[in-house]
């Protein structure tokens, strides 16, 4: 079984700086996709970002970008420039590419942006 | 618009009671998800089927069920054997059409009166 693993459970960065979430994961497979999901006060669930194992180069999207090592089972989400609405709890989420398309979430990172 | 409705927003459980949250989604995605979330434990499966007629167990099924007669529908039903239901339900569905990415419903709080 897949598992998901954020250790950073609360995390604070000051509006304008940079900051980098954790997620490790766990799996026997080759092939898969890892997804960054965003999850504000509304608790409104949202993708932020999407990277497929076989590519080697990492996914970006404007100020969002990772840092996906697939030897080390890393898949960590940077942060750029934070905004006040980065304020969020923040998902590292697990898809098998193959067979039954269950997806694993790790426990979530909180962001707090401070002004 | 398209996208993936559930209600109702907030539902209360008396004690042995069955209550049944509704997800629609009118995206035409083949898969659809159930979780639940507590505090400090992120997102939970609890059921998810990729076709019509057909459903898996996630994670923690015990004490719900669902049915998907149609595309558009994924009910969860919570039973009386549920004993800790008081949480946050959140239903999503996806397709390998637009890669996987999973979409949200609004989700429904469920408390025990």
């Amino acid at each position: 079984a897949q598992t998901v693993t954020q250790s950073q459970p609360e995390m604070s960065v000051q509006e304008a700086e940079t900051v980098t979430l954790s997620c490790t994961y766990d799996t026997s497979e080759n092939n898969y996709y890892l997804f960054w999901y965003k999850q504000p006060p509304s608790r409104q669930m949202i993708l932020v970002i999407r990277q497929e194992a076989y590519k080697q180069q990492n996914a970006t999207e404007n100020r969002f970008s990772v840092n996906f090592q697939k030897a080390a089972k890393s898949f960590s989400l940077k942060i750029s420039d934070s905004q006040l609405g980065d304020t969020a709890m923040y998902f590292c989420a697990f898809l098998n590419s193959g067979g039954y398309q269950k997806v694993t979430f790790g426990t979530g990172t909180k962001l707090q942006v401070i002004p | 618009d398209g996208g993936i409705t559930q209600s109702p927003k907030y539902l209360f459980r008396k004690e042995g009671q069955n209550v049944t949250l509704s997800c629609e989604q009118n995206l035409n995605h083949d898969a659809m998800y159930w979780y639940r979330q507590d505090p400090g434990q992120g997102l939970r499966l609890i059921y998810y089927s990729q076709i019509v007629n057909d459903f898996q167990k996630g994670d923690i099924a015990e004490g719900y069920s669902v049915s998907r007669e149609k595309k558009e529908s994924f009910p969860l039903t919570v039973t009386s054997a549920q004993k800790n239901p008081t949480a946050f339900y959140l239903c999503a569905s996806s397709t390998r059409a637009t890669k996987n990415i999973q979409y949200f419903g609004a989700g429904t709080r469920l408390s025990v009166l």
